[in-house]
């Protein structure tokens, strides 16, 4: 089955700065990778997802980028605000499966 | 409803007792997915329900954990005998299908402690 390893666990900055998380995964099938921010005491919640078809997203300012080859995708957030710290997930899908394969999260802080 | 709604919030139960969870999914939507969560780590797949049916239910840890959706739209997850070990956030999710790459709506979870 699918293995996503994501890095680093956690990750601190300082307001304004840009942060990136990445993620690795074993199935080469897999075919899309959404990304989920989890505030405490909720459930995550999708910010943004990317298919295999493409190699980069963007939505104001967080962006994706997948590279296919290596197996790879990472979230860029630029211009961190204290309001982004959260725990985020990276996640991987096979088409041919109904279900998500999770990474182990970052809990991102970003200091004021 | 506006969104998947978990109830309860929180469970406490003692080892060896019985509890059910319950997840009610966004109006319409035919996915519902259960999760488990445990400190520190990412969700972990448990069973998955197209319409009424288990379409998946290779997460499932073993013979205690069941769940139902009879009319295909609320779940229940049923545990039976409970464990230590089976203290964590039960997430549920749902999704307007599965045969498309779409995110899921996540609830906010239920605590299930287990003294």
């Amino acid at each position: 089955g699918e293995n996503v390893e994501q890095h680093p666990s956690t990750l601190s900055v300082q307001e304004g700065d840009s942060a990136v998380i990445k993620c690795t995964y074993s199935d080469s099938a897999s075919n899309y990778f959404p990304w989920y921010k989890q505030e405490l005491g909720k459930g995550p919640q999708l910010i943004i997802d990317i298919r295999s078809n493409v190699g980069e997203k963007k939505d104001q300012r967080i962006a994706v980028t997948l590279n296919k080859t290596a197996k790879h995708f990472s979230l860029h957030i630029t211009e961190t605000q204290p309001e982004d710290s959260a725990v985020y997930f990276c996640a991987a899908k096979n088409s041919g499966y109904s279900t998500l394969t999770f990474g182990k999260g970052t809990m991102l802080l970003v200091s004021p | 409803g506006a969104g998947v709604s978990q109830t309860p919030s929180n469970k406490v139960t003692e080892k060896g007792k019985y509890v059910e969870l319950r997840c009610d999914p966004i109006s319409g939507h035919t996915a519902l997915y259960w999760y488990r969560q445990s400190l520190g780590q990412g969700p972990e797949f448990l069973i998955y329900f197209q319409g009424t049916g288990a379409a998946d239910d290779s997460g499932l840890p073993n013979d205690r954990f069941f769940a139902v959706r009879p009319e295909g739209s609320v779940s229940t997850l049923k545990i039976q005998r409970t464990e230590r070990g089976d203290s964590a956030v039960y997430l549920c999710a749902s999704s307007l299908t599965s045969s498309r790459e779409r995110g899921y709506t996540f609830g906010s979870g239920t605590r299930l402690t287990v003294v």
